[in-house]
């Protein structure tokens, strides 16, 4: 059974460019959410796909979107980058949105 | 204040202690309690998920959820070097979608 897994593992970007990072999820899976971590901080959620529909979304401004694909593997893109961007995103599958997370490696963002 | 707090550490023990994690909160509508481990630079691992009150064991950890005092543990027996990792706590409410809320982890490290 394939885990959780994300691309790229680094990036680095600079203020006012635009990113994409994407999310495979575990086999089977059908919801996928997203989290930012700051240095030294809990993951704070961004949002979560359900069956290719948002299910829900955190405090974050609306240059955080996503999409959700047929296959279940999702994309996370950041728009006008700040340099408070800079974390490391996680991305959490669960079999069904009521159900346990499990998480992928992460995705470190660096913007200069 | 933060809903979920959590005392970041550093938490140092010598191997084969008794390790307690503690976790406290304020939203009485979170029912679903669950512990990651996180290594440096990786993602989190699921420990322990929990429902409502009650106490879970699986090998050396032990999760407990008293509700009533809106306070979660982890015990872990038999300590080992590989064991020192940061400790998340994670909660959510029924039917909130699965957002999870973090705690801001407990740094604890294991030593010979």
């Amino acid at each position: 059974e394939t885990g959780v897994t994300q691309s790229p593992t680094h990036l680095i970007k600079t203020r006012g460019q635009q990113v994409t990072l994407r999310c495979s999820s575990q086999s089977g899976h059908n919801t996928v959410s997203w989290y930012q971590q700051a240095l030294g901080q809990g993951p704070q959620f961004i949002f979560q796909y359900y069956r290719e529909e948002e299910n829900g979304r955190g405090n974050f401004p609306p240059r955080f979107s996503g999409l959700q694909f047929p296959n279940y593997s999702s994309e996370l893109n950041v728009n006008a980058l700040e340099l408070d961007d800079s974390a490391l995103y996680l991305c959490a599958s669960s079999l069904e949105s009521e159900r346990p997370q499990y998480f992928g490696p992460g995705t470190r963002l660096t913007v200069l | 204040q933060k809903e979920v707090e959590q005392d970041p550490g550093p938490l140092s023990v010598p191997e084969g202690a008794i390790v307690s994690l503690n976790c406290t909160y304020s939203n009485s509508a979170f029912q679903y309690f669950m512990w990651y481990r996180q290594y440096s630079r990786k993602g989190p691992e699921l420990l322990m998920y929990t429902y409502s009150s009650g106490n879970k064991e699986d090998g050396r950890f032990t999760a407990q959820v008293d509700k009533s005092s809106k306070y979660i543990s982890l015990f872990i027996r038999d300590s080992q070097p590989s064991d020192s990792a940061t400790y998340l706590c994670a909660m959510s409410e029924a039917g909130g979608g699965n957002k999870l809320t973090f705690g801001t982890g407990t740094q604890l490290k294991v030593e010979l």
